[in-house]
């Protein structure tokens, strides 16, 4: 298995503009995950997936961040309006089973610097 | 992190010594998970330990948990400049501690 993809590896952008993150899971897995990560607040979960039903986005930061999983091969992770402060390191992860009960399997990741 | 420590920030050692890392939480947990980066890549998964364990071992890794104090340590033996990453633990909810940055010099 080629392990989880992420695309695009780095994306620059102006503030204003719409940003989106995809995500590719391991293929049976029914968990998915989106974290980021900055040097000021460490890795934090945003949202996670349940068989592509969102189950907890209590981390989305606020209503410019929004996630979609349409099928089990596939999550974005859309910014719009994209800010300076958003710019971090966006990850996707996968997993067979639920939070923390079994290994998460991370993306390379997607680094996003905002202008 | 809010939720958790981890000590030291930053360590550097020689190529064969042991480095030990420390994690405190601040919540009850059922597992707690180490996890390894390497520069510019991804979280890697090294070793889970549940509620009800107090070690474990995995090749090179030892990792220990003490509920009581709410804390956990992993131990590399035998060091190597491999070895040279940020190392993060995470617990039940997915909250991850700020991470230790090992420095593994040849």
């Amino acid at each position: 298995d080629a392990g989880v993809i992420q695309s695009p590896r780095h994306e620059v952008t102006e503030m204003g503009q719409e940003v989106t993150l995809r995500c590719k899971p391991i293929s049976g897995h029914d968990y998915l995950f989106w974290y980021r990560q900055t040097m000021m607040r460490g890795l934090e979960l945003l949202i996670y997936f349940n068989n592509n039903v969102p189950i907890d986005d209590s981390g989305m930061p606020e209503d410019r961040f929004s996630a979609k999983m349409p099928n089990a091969s596939f999550s974005t992770l859309k910014i719009q309006p994209s800010e300076p402060r958003d710019s971090a390191v966006y990850f996707c992860a996968s997993s067979s089973r639920p939070l923390l009960t079994d290994t998460q399997y991370f993306g390379p990741g997607t680094r996003l610097t905002v202008l | 992190s809010q939720q958790g420590e981890e000590d030291p920030q930053a360590l550097s050692i020689q190529e064969g010594e042991n480095a030990t890392m420390n994690c405190s939480y601040k919540t009850s947990i059922n597992n707690l998970q180490w996890y390894r980066q390497n520069s510019g890549r991804g979280l890697v998964h090294l070793i889970l330990i549940r509620s009800n364990e107090r070690e474990k071992h995995s090749g090179r890794l030892r990792v220990t948990l003490d509920t009581s104090k709410k804390s956990s340590s992993l131990l590399i033996t035998a060091s190597r400049a491999a070895d040279t990453a940020s190392y993060f633990c995470a617990w039940d909810d997915m909250r991850f501690g700020a991470g230790t940055r090992l420095t593994v010099k040849p």
